[in-house]
């Protein structure tokens, strides 16, 4: 059964660089699509992006893609995200998922990440 | 963006009363290979969302069979048969045939 933790501060400076991995057990990186989603506390969900390790594939929302980076290291397992230049809009939650080439079927716990000075 | 369109935003269900959540995309998200690109998730109080559907009506591993999707290109529907306590939560479509993927603002089923 694959699993998904994301992990990183959960603190982040306004204008500065979120910073967040995901990391799986159960199911190799270079397999499958993953992808990230964030949901602001009590509102809904936001699909950020996701990457496909073949080819080093990557799609990304179009709002956000002038500051979204999502790369895989192979040998830790894990995918990372990267989003530059951060406001207050970016106070979400952040989860990780695999997928979605048959929908999202595994997401991780999610992690709060709060921009404030 | 394709726009996604849920009914109703509350739900207030007896339990063992059937339920049922439409969700209506800007535009028709069924692909060239025949499959409409429309996944349901529930995300219950404090959890993170869980794949309920994908393709508009295969239910996903360890679902149970009192959930069921079915829908046309641009419609879509997710029949709970018989509601139970565990049910609740706010139950999102999300279209993944063109990006950006996009979620329904959700609906929040509870138990009367």
């Amino acid at each position: 059964q694959v699993q998904l933790q994301e992990s990183g501060p959960g603190l982040v400076r306004p204008s500065e660089t979120l910073s967040l991995n995901c990391t799986v057990s159960g199911a190799p990186v270079t397999s499958h699509y993953w992808s990230w989603i964030r949901q602001p506390p009590g509102k809904g969900l936001q699909w950020i992006g996701y990457i496909y390790y073949s080819g080093s594939t990557t799609l990304y929302n179009p709002s956000l893609k002038s500051r979204v980076d999502i790369s895989i290291d192979t040998s830790k397992n894990h995918f990372s995200l990267k989003l530059r230049s951060v406001t207050a809009a970016d106070t979400a939650f952040y989860y990780c998922a695999r997928g979605p080439s048959f929908g999202l079927d595994s997401w991780g716990q999610g992690a709060l990440v709060t921009v404030s000075s | 963006d394709i726009v996604m369109t849920q009914s109703p935003l509350s739900l207030p269900v007896t339990p063992g009363e059937p339920a049922s959540v439409s969700c209506r995309s800007s535009q028709s998200l069924l692909h060239t290979n025949g499959y409409k690109y429309l996944d349901w998730y529930l995300q219950k109080p404090g959890q993170s969302p869980q794949l309920l559907i994908y393709f508009s009506s295969t239910r996903a591993s360890g679902v149970p069979d009192r959930f069921s999707g079915s829908g046309s290109g641009i419609d879509f529907t997710l029949k709970i048969s018989r509601v139970e306590a565990e049910d609740v939560g706010v139950y999102f479509c999300m279209q993944s045939l063109q990006a950006p993927y996009t979620f329904g603002q959700g609906t929040r089923l509870e138990i009367k």
